[in-house]
């Protein structure tokens, strides 16, 4: 069965560039979480997509990311101007209702900015 | 915000020997969610406590919510090399559903 896809896998970035990461939820599932997790931490909440709409931005670490979801599936989340501290593994999470409920993490996205 | 604590950090076991992983809340817990991650790996959902008192097991894998709603445990029976991983506990707020993660628990087992 389709789970949570995410690519690229790995993604390597000179300092300064602009990368996006993709996010391919379960299909139905309503509610779309990004996470960032750096090397031996748990993960920490970003932003959350409820459809199209991103009800929660609260944890964008500055105005360099930038998250969105135009047809409430596909999520993209863009890094402008990267710097070595965005350095991390960012994890997408769907789940089907806007309850509180399970949520499907994808198999996250690599980020070494150089 | 809430903060989770989990303890032990790490934990080397034994194969076939009992362990418990512990996850403490700042905060009322109005949802507790158990994870298991492997190297270079997402998250797999465990299981999930909302009741005060609940107690849910799947195969040899136990994991409680205190009556208070702040603590949690996680108690592995009869450990296996399958059971390596990093255990991480997460926390809903009410009428929020992002989580907040404790730092993981990074669980070894040796033959």
């Amino acid at each position: 069965g389709a789970g949570v896809s995410q690519s690229p896998r790995y993604k390597v970035a000179k300092r300064g560039q602009d990368v996006a990461l993709r996010c391919d939820p379960i299909s139905g599932h309503v509610s779309l979480f990004w996470y960032q997790q750096a090397l031996g931490q748990g993960p920490e909440f970003l932003t959350y997509f409820q459809n199209e709409a991103q009800l929660d931005k609260s944890g964008l670490p500055s105005d360099r990311f930038f998250a969105e979801r135009p047809e409430g599936s596909v999520s993209t989340l863009k890094i402008q101007r990267t710097q070595q501290e965005d350095s991390a593994v960012y994890l997408c999470a769907s789940s089907l209702t806007t309850r509180v409920g399970e949520q499907f993490f994808g198999p996250g996205t690599r980020l070494t900015v150089l | 915000s809430q903060e989770l604590e989990q303890s032990p950090q790490s934990l080397i076991v034994q194969e076939g020997k009992n362990l418990t992983i512990n996850c403490t809340s700042s905060k009322t817990l109005y949802g507790l969610y158990w994870y298991k991650q492997k190297y270079g790996e997402g998250l797999i959902f465990l299981m999930m406590l909302q009741k005060g008192g609940e107690e849910k097991s799947h195969e040899k894998i136990t994991a409680k919510l205190d009556e208070k709603k702040q603590q949690s445990s996680l108690h592995i029976t009869a450990s296996q090399p399958s059971h390596a991983g990093i255990y991480l506990c997460g926390a809903a707020n009410f009428g929020n559903e992002k989580l907040t993660f404790g730092t993981g628990t990074r669980l070894t087992i040796i033959p």
